[in-house]
């Protein structure tokens, strides 16, 4: 199994509501990661967690809560958002092989498109 | 800080060879290479990944010259389904993190 899943697809939420992403993998992968992509701009990295722990925020706002229950599971949750805000957000996993770039290819997910009204 | 340059957009014919050159002037001596192929609305896709000289898999070619401050994606036989963007990444800071540059979309035309 290669996949990486998202759910939902589709996000339609409003500045006040609180919802989650969530990712999932199988692979084995104890690297996973968040991205943010708006329209025609390449994806921006906002956490990384390696081994269930948060290595990486990039300076993201608070309103923007990471999470990572196991080992197989990434969650990303939302509350009081921006409608700029609004994006594709790609979640990803390889292994972290502490070599620089060397052999972790990162697997992503098909992204959830979320609008905030 | 590492950093990335590319060309923003590239055309070419089915059937041709396809070359997209990235600049990496900063590249760390222990960094890897990565290449990543995205579609609209999807996410990235790994091509290929390579340290020096020549790297291919079933689907690319990346070559990397002795200095190492770029790099050269090489496309063979090219068709319409390879329209995409293609991104070049080097690990970036001392966390090694990859970093994704405004990518090459290239238009492959019939």
């Amino acid at each position: 199994d290669t996949e990486v899943t998202q759910t939902p697809k589709h996000l339609v939420m409003g500045m006040t509501n609180k919802k989650s992403l969530k990712c999932e993998q199988h692979m084995g992968h104890r690297a996973m990661y968040w991205y943010k992509q708006k329209a025609k701009k390449p994806p921006e990295l906002m956490f990384v967690y390696s081994y269930e722990k948060l290595s990486i925020n990039e300076s993201v706002p608070s309103r923007f809560s990471p999470e990572c229950p196991n080992s197989s599971l990434l969650n990303l949750h939302l509350h009081a958002l921006q409608p700029e805000d609004s994006a594709l957000y790609l979640c990803a996993s390889s292994n972290p092989t502490g070599t620089r770039g060397g052999g972790n290819e990162q697997f992503f997910g098909p992204g959830t498109r979320l609008t905030v009204l | 800080l590492a950093k990335t340059t590319q060309p923003i957009s590239m055309d070419s014919y089915e059937g041709q060879e396809v070359n997209i050159t990235c600049s990496h002037n900063n590249i760390a001596t222990n960094d890897y290479i990565t290449w990543y192929q995205q579609f609209p609305s999807q996410g990235p896709r790994f091509i290929i990944q390579g340290y020096k000289t020549k790297v291919t898999n079933e689907v690319a070619s990346l070559f990397i010259p002795a200095d190492r401050k770029s790099s050269t994606l090489s496309l063979p036989r090219v068709s319409l389904s390879d329209t995409a963007v293609y991104y070049c990444l080097v690990p970036s800071g001392n966390t090694g993190k990859l970093i994704f540059g405004q990518g090459t979309t290239l238009q492959v035309k019939p």
